[in-house]
């Protein structure tokens, strides 16, 4: 079974704090994203990884950036956290094998920005 | 206009009854369809594929039309358990990123 597994289900921190989402996956896939998601406006792509130490920009990368060392882990970064980054955010991974396009989702971590 | 489009709902539907989900996208290069389901609470989950031919999973049955470029997916006699929200998914041929329908909601009423 596939398994993505994120730092913190549930996180708070103040305006101007530097936040740190960390997501691991164990099916050494080559595609690793980062999603928001929000009420009335569903999933949107904030930054998404093909490939070790690659990294491109999705629908809304403003305000965020992103790290990937090594295959399996997938680090999304809010530099200077804003009450507006209140949200659900999703990791999810998938393999370009088979060009099935499946992701496989993290369980969540839901930031509170005060 | 957004490049998929779902109603959201909420569809409020009983038990046992057939209910569908209709999804359209804008780029007629979408090569790729896809049905997720997300629990409350919970990630998405793949649901089911959808192939230009339609196809069939027990009660669940999705359909692509490329000519008005729309997807739909159809549970019949459905259960309690179906209740969650349903998210149509589309893909372009050789880009792994997916764009994702804002979800449908659906509870099963007894």
């Amino acid at each position: 079974d596939v398994k993505v597994t994120q730092s913190s289900r549930y996180l708070v921190k103040r305006t101007g704090e530097k936040v740190f989402l960390e997501c691991v996956q164990d099916m050494d896939h080559e595609n690793m994203f980062w999603y928001r998601q929000d009420p009335g406006l569903g999933l949107r792509l904030i930054y998404f990884s093909y490939d070790v130490k690659m990294k491109e920009k999705g629908d809304i990368p403003e305000g965020y950036s992103v790290s990937r060392e090594k295959k399996e882990r997938f680090s999304l970064i809010l530099e200077s956290a804003s009450t507006n980054q209140t949200s659900m955010y999703l990791c999810a991974s998938s393999s370009s094998d088979r060009g099935t396009y499946e992701q496989y989702f993290g369980p969540g971590t839901r930031l509170t920005v005060t | 206009r957004k490049e998929v489009e779902q109603d959201p709902g909420p569809f409020n539907v009983p038990e046992g009854a057939t209910v569908a989900f209709n999804c359209t996208y804008s780029n007629s290069a979408s090569q790729s369809f896809f049905w997720y389901r997300q629990d409350c609470r919970k990630e998405p989950k793949l649901l089911m594929s959808v192939y230009s031919s339609g196809n069939e999973d027990g009660r669940f049955t999705a359909q692509l039309n490329r000519a008005s470029q729309y997807i739909s997916l159809l549970i019949r006699d459905s259960k309690l358990s179906d209740s969650a929200t349903y998210l149509c998914v589309v893909a372009w041929f050789g880009n792994e990123k997916l764009t994702f329908g804002t979800g449908a909601r659906l509870t099963i009423i007894p």
